[in-house]
């Protein structure tokens, strides 16, 4: 079983929608958690970078983490085509440095 | 202010060959690192450095030698090619230990084949 379990997709919505992507984890030790958004043949780019649960709020984009439950997820508001993307959930270790733990990655296509 | 920047963007070698991704940062970043991506896999740590001259495995670092001369260049070798690195390989940086809104830097990435 992976570490990080992320559902690969792809997902398909029209514009305007209300979009849910989620992770869950098996370490309790995991303190950091981050959504990266990934064009095409491009490198990760950070969303939102939490490390409690709750949410947290930017723009169209919510983090939210559930400890508990080791799960967490992201909305994204009123999705636009430009929305299309890879979008990876990575996780740290409690005392685990700079060293990323990936999702596999939710493909996402925002329609008109 | 370039960031992260990579090179090659892509390459084809042969089984056998060797050869060096390059990354280099201008941000003055502590914590460098490689990752490489795969379908289905996600992105896998290969080889990691918390500064000049200290370098660590990751998950995945059979097969790759890293080494750490200076801040600026964390170059990732290939000693002996294999088709199982087929894969595209990205490099990372960030300011020193783990904190809040302490933000890792992706490069465009390294598109590799082996044949």
């Amino acid at each position: 079983q992976k570490e990080v379990e992320q559902d690969p997709g792809p997902l398909s919505v029209p514009e305007g929608a209300i979009v849910s992507l989620n992770c869950t984890y098996s370490n309790s030790a995991f303190q950091y958690f981050m959504w990266y958004r990934q064009y095409s043949r491009k490198g990760p780019e950070l969303l939102m970078y939490t490390y409690s649960s709750g949410n947290k709020e930017d723009g169209r984009f919510t983090a939210q983490v559930d400890k508990s439950s080791k799960y967490i997820s992201l909305f994204i508001r009123d999705s636009q085509p430009s929305d299309s993307a890879t979008y990876l959930c990575a996780l740290i270790l409690t005392g685990g440095g700079n060293k990323l733990t990936f999702g596999t990655g939710t493909q996402l296509k925002v329609e008109l | 202010n370039a960031g992260v920047t990579q090179t090659p963007k892509f390459q084809v070698l042969k089984t056998g060959q060797s050869m060096t991704l390059q990354c280099a940062q201008d941000m003055n970043h502590e914590y460098m690192s490689w990752y490489r991506q795969d379908p289905g896999m996600g992105l896998r740590l290969i080889h990691y450095s918390v500064g000049a001259g200290i370098t660590d495995q990751g998950e995945v670092p059979n097969g790759y030698n890293v080494s750490r001369s200076t801040t600026e260049d964390f170059p990732l070798r290939l000693l002996s090619a294999a088709p199982s690195q087929t894969s595209v390989y990205f490099c990372a940086s960030s300011y020193g230990r783990t904190g809040y809104r302490n933000t890792i830097y992706f490069g465009e990435g390294s598109w590799l084949t082996v044949v």
